[in-house]
């Protein structure tokens, strides 16, 4: 069975601070992870993925993540925040063998002037 | 080349009306997945559609709830009788192939509120 843990349901940082918002999953087979993020009364739109290829995976507007796979986490993470950041984020898995995504519960980021 | 796109983007329905929300899906994908978010929640899988075929409809309930996704025209998600309890975002999602790993493209979604 698949599960996806988002460990924080809002974050705050101050603007050109760095963000994490953090996020475990459990698969049973190799997962795909992917990183998307809602603004408000918008759809998702992906930020990054992760497909087996490099560990540290560089996604849009300088947003990164690592999977660890001892950790069985899947990070994301941006050295400085832009007032534009602030927005729901969603980790997701999904496996090689199904097509469903397994959203976590979502972060809500808050980025202070 | 244009997105998924879903209509309407908002929709209110009074309890018992009938509820039609239409995804058409990027050019060239064939594989079409609906989504429900309630207020606070993440998205939920409900049904995964192929042109005439229902894949898998494991996430979408037994009752009043239905889709399709005929040869021609959008993916139809259609909840008959609904009540208050149906009011969430939908979104709609494609994707070229199926299997793991491979990203799916969300439309706007449609805000249904269920007076």
């Amino acid at each position: 069975a698949q599960s996806v843990t988002q460990l924080d349901s809002h974050v705050s940082v101050s603007e050109g601070t760095p963000v994490l918002l953090r996020c475990n999953y459990s698969s049973s087979y190799s997962p795909s992870l992917f990183w998307y993020v809602q603004h408000p009364n918008k759809g998702l739109q992906l930020l990054l993925k992760y497909t087996s290829a490099a560990t540290l995976v560089k996604g849009i507007n300088g947003f990164e993540a690592e999977f660890k796979k001892s950790e069985t986490s899947f990070h994301l993470t941006k050295p400085s925040a832009h007032m534009s950041d602030a927005a729901e984020y969603f980790c997701v898995v999904s496996d090689r063998r199904t097509y469903k995504y397994i959203f976590g519960t979502g972060t809500r980021l808050k980025v202070l002037a | 080349n244009a997105g998924v796109m879903q209509n309407p983007r908002h929709l209110v329905r009074r309890r018992g009306q009938e509820a039609r929300l239409r995804c058409s899906p990027m050019k060239g994908h064939s594989h079409v997945y609906w989504y429900r978010q309630l207020p606070e929640e993440g998205l939920k899988f409900m049904v995964y559609l192929q042109k005439e075929n229902i894949i898998d409809e494991s996430g979408m309930p037994k009752e009043r709830f239905s889709a399709e996704f005929p040869k021609e025209g959008p993916s139809i998600l259609r909840i008959q009788q609904v009540v208050r309890g149906d009011s969430a975002a939908y979104f709609c999602a494609s994707s070229p192939t199926s299997g793991g790993g491979h990203e799916q493209f969300f439309g706007p979604g449609t805000r249904l509120t269920v007076l």
